[in-house]
């Protein structure tokens, strides 16, 4: 148990609706990540949040988009969505300054059809 | 070129075995260095942290080569559990906490 809550666990879009994905953080973690992961490859980084603002991301176009609350809480919001963006999205959990330790969720299943 | 580089298996091994995983990367500024293991469908969870001096936890070791820039994962004693995925996760230099993944080596463990 991570204390990194996702929602919904799985869900299916149709091509070029929008998708808001969900994160609960660990309590007191003030750093979110989101990850993308592809059936068969690794988790590929989206972006990170600290307090608020986004100060990392990674190689996806600006149909992908976050926030985060002043509770550490956090969306990812999908537009135009594409066959390709099929794949498990993951919320990772940290606090800054705290050394290596990143906590996982157990991910959103989004199936574009 | 990739940033980090997994043979991805899979690895079909019997119980008991010694199974070894290797993983290159291309980024000479990695600073921290890790193997995750994520079951299917599940979520990547942190195996060990990875050390120059190498470390070992159990039946598991760890060996970073920062001059090759190579990690290896040994896997002594396989048991049934051992089933899943084993991520090659680095962390460059940098404020920002994100982490790269290679794209995993799939191990089963065969009774």
């Amino acid at each position: 148990e991570t204390g990194v809550t996702q929602s919904p666990t799985h869900l299916i879009k149709t091509r070029g609706q929008q998708v808001t994905l969900r994160c609960s953080s660990q309590s007191g973690h003030n750093t979110v990540s989101w990850y993308q992961q592809a059936l068969g490859q690794g988790p590929q980084f989206i972006f990170q949040y600290y307090r608020e603002e986004e100060n990392g991301r990674g190689n996806f176009p600006p149909r992908f988009s976050g926030l985060q609350f002043p509770n550490y809480s956090s969306e990812l919001n999908v537009n135009a969505l594409e066959l390709d963006d099929s794949a498990l999205y993951l919320c990772a959990s940290s606090l800054a300054g705290s050394g290596n330790t990143i906590y996982f969720g157990e991910g959103s299943w989004l199936t574009v059809v | 070129r990739k940033e980090v580089e997994q043979d991805p298996g899979p690895f079909n091994v019997p119980e008991g075995a010694t199974v070894a995983f290797n993983c290159t990367y291309s980024n000479s500024a990695s600073q921290s260095f890790f193997w995750y293991r994520q079951d299917c469908r599940k979520e990547p969870k942190l195996l060990m942290s990875v050390y120059s001096s190498g470390n070992e936890d159990g039946r598991f070791t760890a060996q970073l080569n920062r001059a090759s820039q190579y990690i290896s994962l040994l896997i002594r004693d396989s048991k049934l559990s051992d089933s899943a995925t084993y991520l090659c996760v680095l962390k460059p230099t940098g404020s920002a906490r994100q982490l790269t993944f290679g794209s995993g080596t799939q191990l089963t463990v065969l009774p």
